[in-house]
């Protein structure tokens, strides 16, 4: 079953606006990560937070923490149309699996 | 640095068949998982592989096995495949105990289709 949801399900902006991405779980984790899927093929990993984390950041992307309301959020700046993908939060208690949410399809048109 | 390769890129069975999926890890990773995408939604783990033994199962029938070599590349087997059983299926490697930063490595996937 997946862990929990994201939110928005769809999101369409245009190139240069940002785009957050919200994340909600439902257990205890060890870190929360952030992965892009390209026509639907494989996983690309973007950002690892630790549960004792609050903000991380890589390049245009800041990811942000809230343990105490199991959320998440995924902020891209500055979009482009390469951005455009389905964006996927996974949870991990220590290495023993992924457990992803339904995902969030961000649009950015040119 | 080669990443996690998996084959076939797509395959097509008829119901009732079986199928065998492969995965060759990324270089300096013992661990392999096996997860079920089917479309429009997030990947589901199936099961985990490390030191050659199922580590962890998801909750799939056993009609979806697998096996890991001693060197570290990995099969997925599924028995008498149902329609349902249409999906991408995913490949990632890992050291095992993650503790590193860099999260999970995957592959490009194997779209089944099952007619």
């Amino acid at each position: 079953s997946q862990q929990g949801e994201e939110d928005p399900q769809a999101l369409s902006i245009q190139e240069g606006e940002n785009a957050t991405m919200n994340c909600s779980y439902k257990t205890s984790i060890n870190n929360l990560q952030w992965y892009r899927q390209n026509s639907g093929r494989g996983l690309v990993h973007l950002i690892l937070i630790r549960s004792n984390e609050r903000e991380k950041h890589s390049g245009r992307l800041r990811v942000t923490l809230d343990t105490s309301k199991k959320s998440s959020s995924l902020l891209i700046t500055a979009s482009r149309a390469a951005d455009t993908a389905s964006y996927f939060c996974a949870t991990d208690w220590y290495g023993n699996k992924l457990v992803f949410g339904a995902g969030t399809i961000l649009r950015v048109k040119s | 640095d080669a990443g996690v390769t998996q084959s076939p890129t797509h395959l097509i069975k008829t119901r009732g068949q079986q199928v065998t999926l492969r995965c060759s890890p990324k270089s300096g990773h013992d661990t392999v998982s096996w997860y079920q995408q089917a479309l429009g939604q997030g990947p589901q783990f199936i099961f985990q592989y490390y030191e050659e033994e199922e580590r962890q199962r998801g909750n799939f029938p056993d009609r979806f096995s697998g096996h890991q070599f001693p060197n570290y590349s990995s099969e997925l087997n599924v028995n008498a495949l149902l329609l349902g059983d249409s999906a991408l299926y995913l490949c990632a490697s890992s050291p095992y105990r993650l503790s590193s930063p860099g999260g999970y490595t995957f592959g490009s996937g194997t779209r089944l289709t099952v007619v």
